[in-house]
């Protein structure tokens, strides 16, 4: 029982253009939704979070959209730099507090 | 303000064995949860620590075991163990304040323990 799904293993953008990661996710009772980010060899960082009474949350060059009637997130990065290329995953926070994990986008970002 | 720092780093193990994984949190943080991450998935939560006791468990088979001691620090501890075991095991921890999430409640991971059973 998947509730949480990035259906795009990877993708490639181009520096300076934007970056586009999309989630969706099945279950309507999930409080909070966070981006992080995964280099190799190192454990998951943290980069954005949006509650679920809110559609938008803006931080530098990252914006995370929340469509709640799509059960949809998506993750956008502009401009898009050769650093921010890692394995990003999404995650949603149940009443529990916790955090199940989508199955991760790798983005590549080409100079 | 220093990190969550996992150890092991790496090891392997065989079949039938047992491991202990273990895990310092972050300064200030008082819980501890711990996910387990299969090669090209997404991390997988265990179960979570608050105050020394289990405070949530995820859908794994009781030979997965854990502690957390009271200067908040864990331990990870595997039965028995399978094949399908291999994989990084990931520490996070977090603060409740008097039991209660603030807001998103961000986890702080630490690199792992990459676990191999041959």
């Amino acid at each position: 029982d998947q509730q949480v799904k990035q259906n795009s293993p990877s993708l490639s953008v181009q520096e300076g253009r934007i970056s586009i990661l999309n989630c969706d996710y099945t279950n309507s009772m999930f409080d909070y939704f966070l981006w992080y980010k995964k280099y190799p060899a190192e454990g998951p960082t943290f980069l954005i979070s949006i509650s679920s009474i809110k559609d938008k949350n803006e931080d530098g060059r990252f914006t995370v959209f929340l469509n709640k009637s799509a059960k949809h997130l998506s993750l956008h990065i502009v401009p898009s730099q050769p650093g921010d290329s890692a394995v990003y995953f999404c995650a949603a926070r149940n009443q529990g507090g916790k955090l199940i994990f989508g199955q991760g986008t790798e983005l590549s970002v080409k100079p | 303000e220093t990190g969550v720092t996992q150890s092991p780093t790496h090891l392997i193990k065989t079949r039938g064995q047992q491991v202990t994984l273990r895990c310092s949190s972050q300064s200030g943080h008082n819980t501890v949860s711990w996910y387990q991450q299969a090669l090209g998935q997404g991390p997988q939560f265990i179960f979570q620590y608050y105050r020394e006791e289990e405070n949530g468990r995820g859908n794994f088979p009781p030979r997965f075991s854990g502690l957390q001691f009271p200067n908040y620090s864990s331990e990870l501890n595997v039965n028995a163990l399978e094949l399908d075991d291999s994989a990084l095991y990931l520490c996070a921890s977090s603060p409740l304040i008097n039991g209660q999430r603030r807001g998103a409640n961000v986890l702080t991971f630490g690199a792992g323990s990459r676990l191999t059973v041959l």
